[in-house]
């Protein structure tokens, strides 16, 4: 069983549709982040988070610690914001999950 | 403002050549990590570095070879490329324990 679970695996959705993607973990972390990867590669830190909620624009990261869950929103999703959506537990070395990929539709 | 760079960003070889893939970044960030990333595992760690002359062992390590003599530079060799070391291999970097990683934009390997 991978340390880090991610759902779902693909997501296709509407412009303006409110986005969830979910990741649960099995292991005691000091951090999780969320990262994207946009197609052609590029990996971005999107949020660093090891208690409570992070908010950046559009973008929303929550961590619940004793359930071992956290979840990023997207709110208003635009077609820019289709891309493999990664979340990792660990201070330093990290650990990954698989990846979700979103894919928005005008 | 360079950054992290990578070099090269693609790479054709055969199997059994000793091939390096070059990591720089121009923070003076203390970690260096290279990973691996593969359809079906998502990112696993090769090797990383705490600071220079510091090195050691990630999820997979088998196959590679790295060495960090200077702050920014983290070199990752394979000395004898086999088929399944064809993959995207990122290096990322950490000011330091608990800051966020920024990664270089990959290196395509293909062995033959």
């Amino acid at each position: 069983k991978n340390e880090v679970e991610q759902s779902p695996q693909n997501l296709t959705a509407q412009e303006g549709e409110f986005i969830t993607i979910n990741c649960s973990y099995s292991v005691g972390i000091s951090a999780l982040h969320w990262l994207q990867q946009h197609p052609g590669g590029g990996i971005v830190s999107l949020f660093m988070l090891s208690s409570g909620k992070k908010k950046h624009g559009r973008l929303i990261a929550t961590i619940n610690i004793q359930e071992k869950h956290s979840s990023l929103h997207i709110t208003a999703s635009h077609p820019r914001d289709s891309a493999v959506y990664i979340c990792a537990v660990g201070y330093e070395k990290l650990t990954f999950g698989t990846g979700t990929r979103l894919t928005i539709i005008p | 403002d360079a950054g992290i760079t990578q070099s090269p960003r693609y790479k054709i070889t055969e199997t059994g050549r000793q091939v390096t893939l070059m990591c720089h970044q121009t923070w003076s960030h203390s970690y260096m990590f290279w990973y691996r990333q593969d359809l079906g595992h998502g990112l696993r760690l090769i090797y990383y570095s705490a600071a220079a002359d510091i090195t050691d062992k990630g999820e997979v390590p088998d196959g590679y070879v790295v060495s960090r003599s200077k702050t920014e530079n983290f070199p990752l060799t394979l000395e004898s490329a086999t088929r399944s070391q064809t993959s995207v291999y990122f290096c990322a970097s950490i000011l330091d324990r608990g800051y966020e990683q920024y990664f270089g934009p990959g290196t395509r390997l293909t062995v033959t």
